[in-house]
């Protein structure tokens, strides 16, 4: 069965820099979710969309920001990266909000 | 305090052996319940969503218990494979989005 894709695997960036992660739902979920992980850490809500509108905004930095696009792909862009973002950023797919949650399978990013 | 709690373990066990995992959540409006696994650096993935009945999945049992706000997870005839660390995940009142417990981590001994 298709799964969650997720865009890069890893990431190595600078401080300062930008950085933009895709997402790729399960077809016909319209409800995207994005997670941070950091080391030794649960994984925190950042943000979600639903139909391609924002639904529900968590510990999302300023930073950053998401949207998602027609075809129901989601990006999460992040700007002026600081050490203290380096985690592992999931991606979940629900087909309805409230309904259950699948995982992609991350992407880590490594600010130096 | 943590929306969602859970036992720290960690949990070792030999195989075949049953354990028992708890975790209590502090938003009464909760409505919906799951257990996932996480292995090291991969990604949650959903073992069951936990009913007010009760539901079991082959050696899995999930319980939920709303009076005590209580959730459980029972796992017989433990297999290596199932090591790994067991998140308690809530969706808490109206929110749609998933507030996980620390987790516990098992290892299943040979």
């Amino acid at each position: 069965a298709a799964g969650v894709i997720q865009s890069p695997r890893h990431l190595i960036k600078e401080k300062r820099e930008t950085a933009t992660l895709k997402c790729y739902p399960i077809p016909r979920h319209d409800t995207v979710y994005w997670y941070q992980q950091g080391p030794g850490q649960d994984p925190q809500f950042l943000i979600s969309f639903y139909e391609k509108m924002q639904s529900d905004k968590g510990s999302i930095p300023d930073r950053f920001s998401a949207q998602q696009f027609s075809d129901y792909h989601s990006e999460l862009n992040m700007s002026s990266l600081e050490l203290g973002d380096s985690a592992l950023y999931f991606c979940a797919s629900s087909l309805d909000p409230g309904y259950e949650q699948y995982f992609g399978p991350g992407t880590r990013l490594t600010v130096t | 305090r943590k929306e969602v709690e859970q036992d720290p373990g960690p949990f070792n066990v030999p195989e075949g052996a049953t354990v028992a995992f708890n975790c209590t959540y502090s938003n009464s409006a909760s409505q919906s319940f799951f257990w996932y696994r996480q292995d090291c650096r991969k990604e949650p993935k959903l073992l069951m969503s936990v009913y007010s009945s009760g539901n079991e999945d082959g050696r899995f049992t999930a319980q939920l218990n709303r009076a005590s706000q209580y959730i459980s997870l029972l796992i017989r005839d433990s297999k290596l494979s199932d090591s790994a660390t067991y998140l308690c995940v809530v969706i808490p009142g109206s929110a749609r989005q998933l507030t996980f417990g620390s987790g516990t981590q098992l290892t299943v001994l040979p």
